[in-house]
């Protein structure tokens, strides 16, 4: 049963400290998404690469966070630093680029910065 | 911009039928998709259209409108377990998704 896998599934830190979130994609898939998702805000779109390249970082504020791909099967959401404002659920998804109106996503990293 | 409408919460009786509407506006369309989301879950797909009409899985039934830039998700014998938040998203030119705000479905029994 393939899923997409996320870790850690919750973060709790202080705020100035850096956050490191993965997300490993189902196998195969050459699409992957990063979303944000607060009760205020809903589900943004954060960051998305097609077969590992970035295409759309415009949801991302770049002064502190950034996302990359060093291979096929790891994605990775980086904070730095953390503020109390960045709390929310991040979740990854992937999917097959000519499919993608279906996203699979994984459970979701909950992040607390006090 | 882009854009898309869907109400913010809908309440419905157990075994009911309920319809959930989405209007969009945005500069491509390329099919409109449905996610369920359960409260401390993950928003899971649930059906996808990219041509005029109505598809059915189950109890579930999505309908488009291409003309109207317009669509719903009908759900049949309301079922407690149905409780959730429900997304419509519309797939853009480069493979990306953008999504309504959700409608919470709230059922009574």
């Amino acid at each position: 049963d393939a899923r997409v896998t996320q870790t850690p599934r919750d973060k709790v830190t202080e705020m100035g400290q850096e956050v490191t979130m993965r997300c490993q994609p189902i196998l195969g898939h050459n699409t992957v998404f990063w979303y944000r998702q607060t009760m205020m805000q809903g589900l943004e779109l954060l960051a998305y690469f097609r077969n590992r390249a970035p295409l759309d970082d415009s949801g991302m504020p770049k002064d502190r966070f950034s996302a990359e791909m060093p291979d096929a099967t790891l994605a990775t959401l980086k904070i730095q630093p953390s503020e109390p404002r960045d709390s929310a659920v991040y979740f990854c998804a992937s999917g097959l680029s000519g499919g993608g109106e279906t996203q699979y996503f994984g459970p979701g990293t909950r992040l607390l910065v006090l | 911009g882009q854009s898309l409408e869907q109400p913010s919460e809908v309440t419905a009786v157990e075994g009911a039928i309920v319809q959930i509407n989405c209007t969009y506006q945005t500069s491509g369309f390329y099919g409109l998709s449905w996610y369920q989301q359960h409260d401390g879950g993950a928003p899971t797909f649930l059906s996808y259209n990219a041509l005029d009409g109505l598809e059915e899985t189950g109890r579930f039934s999505s309908f488009l409108s291409r003309s109207d830039s317009y669509g719903y998700l009908l759900l049949q014998e309301l079922q407690m377990k149905d409780s959730a938040s429900y997304f419509c998203a519309v797939r853009g030119s480069n493979y990306q998704l953008i999504w309504g705000a959700g409608t919470k479905l709230i059922i009574k029994p």
